[in-house]
């Protein structure tokens, strides 16, 4: 199964708030991303959080740690039509020496007037 | 800061044919990956390096060679062209900087190759 899950749709309206969710099997994982994908382009990142924290917040961007259950969430705050975007979860933990990411399946954030 | 440069943008292969995908980035990080991303499918590693000299399998290598003899360079080789490699092909770099007892290891990624295979 996949180590890093992810809801592939979400649509809310412009003003909302959107929250969209991952999950992660590792229990060693020690930093966790959020990357934005926007049409064309390469993916860039948006966010992370240390496995020590359990929130963080960055202007509209709030990111919640659930370390018992391996969840993490990235909550868009005010959403305007320009964050439609695909966001990716992902997590590293060493392996064999190396830091190499798990990248979820991506989540299609559509935000309509 | 160019950052990470991928060439070309977009590529029509016949089946059989062979292409390299060039990669280059120029912020001196040791980790290069190559990654592919089919629609609905998110990314998969394809090969990665920690170093000049240093490369490794990732999870779907079989079609596909790299080599890494500089820092910059990161070329991704594709011998024998089939349609099941029509895909959008990613490189990114990283330098995992140590926190503690772990690394915070970003990706820097470039804006992709379109590949088709017909």
């Amino acid at each position: 199964g996949e180590d890093v899950e992810q809801s592939l749709f979400l649509s809310v309206r412009e003003g909302d708030s959107s929250v969209i969710n991952c999950t992660y099997t590792d229990s060693s994982s020690t930093y966790l991303y959020w990357y934005k994908q926007e049409p064309g382009a390469g993916l860039q990142l948006l966010t992370y959080i240390f496995s020590n924290m359990d929130m963080k917040q960055d202007q509209r961007l709030t990111v919640l740690l659930n370390k018992k259950d391996k969840h993490l969430s990235l909550r868009i705050a005010d959403t305007q039509t320009g964050d439609s975007a695909i966001y990716f979860c992902a997590e590293t933990h060493a392996s064999g020496g190396s830091y190499i990411p798990t990248f979820g399946r991506g989540t299609s954030l559509i935000v309509h007037p | 800061n160019a950052g990470v440069t991928q060439t070309p943008k977009f590529r029509i292969l016949k089946i059989g044919q062979s292409m390299t995908l060039q990669c280059t980035q120029d912020m001196n990080h040791n980790y290069m990956y190559w990654y592919r991303q089919d629609p609905g499918m998110g990314l998969k590693l394809i090969y990665y390096s920690v170093g000049a000299g240093i490369t490794d399998k990732g999870e779907v290598p079989n079609g596909y060679n790299v080599s890494r003899s500089t820092t910059e360079d990161f070329p991704l080789r594709l011998e024998l062209a089939a349609p099941s490699q029509t895909s959008v092909y990613f490189c990114a770099s990283s330098y995992p900087t140590a926190r503690g007892p772990s690394y915070n290891s970003p990706l820097h990624f470039g804006n992709g190759t379109r590949l088709t295979v017909t």
